[in-house]
C-alpha cells in the first residue's frame, strides 16, 4: 500500500510568487493534516480535514496561505503571495479514523524556499 | 494538550538498548502518550502510542508511569538507523479543534547511536 505522497520535494521560488504544494493521503483515509516546520523552529500544525471539510484551520498562519481537498482525496495547499518567512518543509499527514488511539502517517515533505 | 520535557540529546551504543524519557506531568486522563521520529530529512514516523497500560510492537516499547506522569521509550536493539530526534507527544482523544487535533511537537531527543 502506498504511503503519503506529497508533490514536489523541492520548490524554489521568488518572494510575490505563488507556489502550490499537493498532498496525496493513504487511499481510504478520512483524515488529512497539514504542519510545516520553518528555519529553527519545532514542527507545527497548520490545518485539519475530515473528508472535503475544513475541521480545524486554526494553525493557518494568515489568509495568505489557502488549503482545499475537495472531493475528499488529495489536498493541495496554497500560498500567495509567498515571503520569506514562508520558507520551510511542510508536511502533510493522514489518518483512518480522529478517535482513540489515532495514528497519522506522514509524507516525505515538500522544502519551500523563497527568496 | 499537555506538555512534554525530553532531554535534548541522548547517546547509545549499537546492539544497546535505548531508552527514551519522557515527563508529561500535566497529562489529563484523557491524553494519549505517542512517540514520533524523524530520521533526517524525512517525515515523521509514528513508533508507538499508549494509555495506561505498557505497550510493545516490532519497533519499541513503550513503558507508562503507574500515574502517567512519565513514559519511557525503548528501542530493545538500537542500530545505526535508529539515530534519529525522537518526540515524545501527548494527545486528547475526539476532535478537539483550537489546533489541538493536530500533535504538538516540541524539540525532541536527537538519539545518536554510537558503532
Amino acid at each position: 500500500e502506498a504511503g503519503v505522497t506529497q508533490f514536489p520535494s523541492h520548490s524554489v521560488i521568488e518572494k510575490g510568487q505563488t507556489v502550490t504544494l499537493r498532498c496525496d493521503p493513504i487511499s481510504g483515509h478520512d483524515n488529512l493534516y497539514w504542519y510545516r516546520r520553518v528555519m529553527g523552529k519545532e514542527i507545527k500544525f497548520l490545518l485539519h480535514f475530515v473528508k472535503e471539510s475544513k475541521q480545524d484551520e486554526s494553525g493557518m498562519p494568515n489568509n495568505r496561505f489557502l488549503a482545499e481537498r475537495t472531493g475528499g482525496t488529495y489536498s493541495t495547499l496554497k500560498v500567495q503571495p509567498a515571503e520569506l518567512e514562508d520558507s520551510g518543509v511542510y508536511f502533510c499527514a493522514s489518518s483512518l479514523y480522529r478517535g482513540q488511539g489515532e495514528t497519522q502517517y506522514f509524507g516525505p515533505g515538500t522544502r519551500l524556499l523563497v527568496l | 494538550d499537555a506538555k512534554t520535557t525530553q532531554p535534548p540529546s541522548m547517546d547509545c551504543a549499537e546492539g544497546r538498548a535505548a531508552n527514551l524519557p519522557c515527563n508529561h506531568s500535566t497529562i489529563s486522563g484523557n491524553e494519549y502518550v505517542y512517540w514520533y521520529r524523524q530520521i533526517h530529512s524525512q517525515g515523521p514516523q509514528y513508533i508507538i502510542h499508549g494509555l495506561k497500560n505498557n505497550e510493545t510492537n516490532e519497533m519499541a516499547s513503550l513503558i507508562i508511569t503507574e500515574d502517567r506522569k512519565s513514559s519511557t521509550l525503548i528501542l530493545p536493539h538500537a542500530t545505526l538507523r535508529d539515530t534519529a530526534v525522537y518526540y515524545c507527544i501527548v494527545r486528547v482523544s475526539g476532535y478537539s479543534g483550537g489546533g489541538a487535533d493536530g500533535l504538538t511537537f516540541g524539540k525532541g531527543t536527537h538519539l545518536i547511536i554510537q558503532p
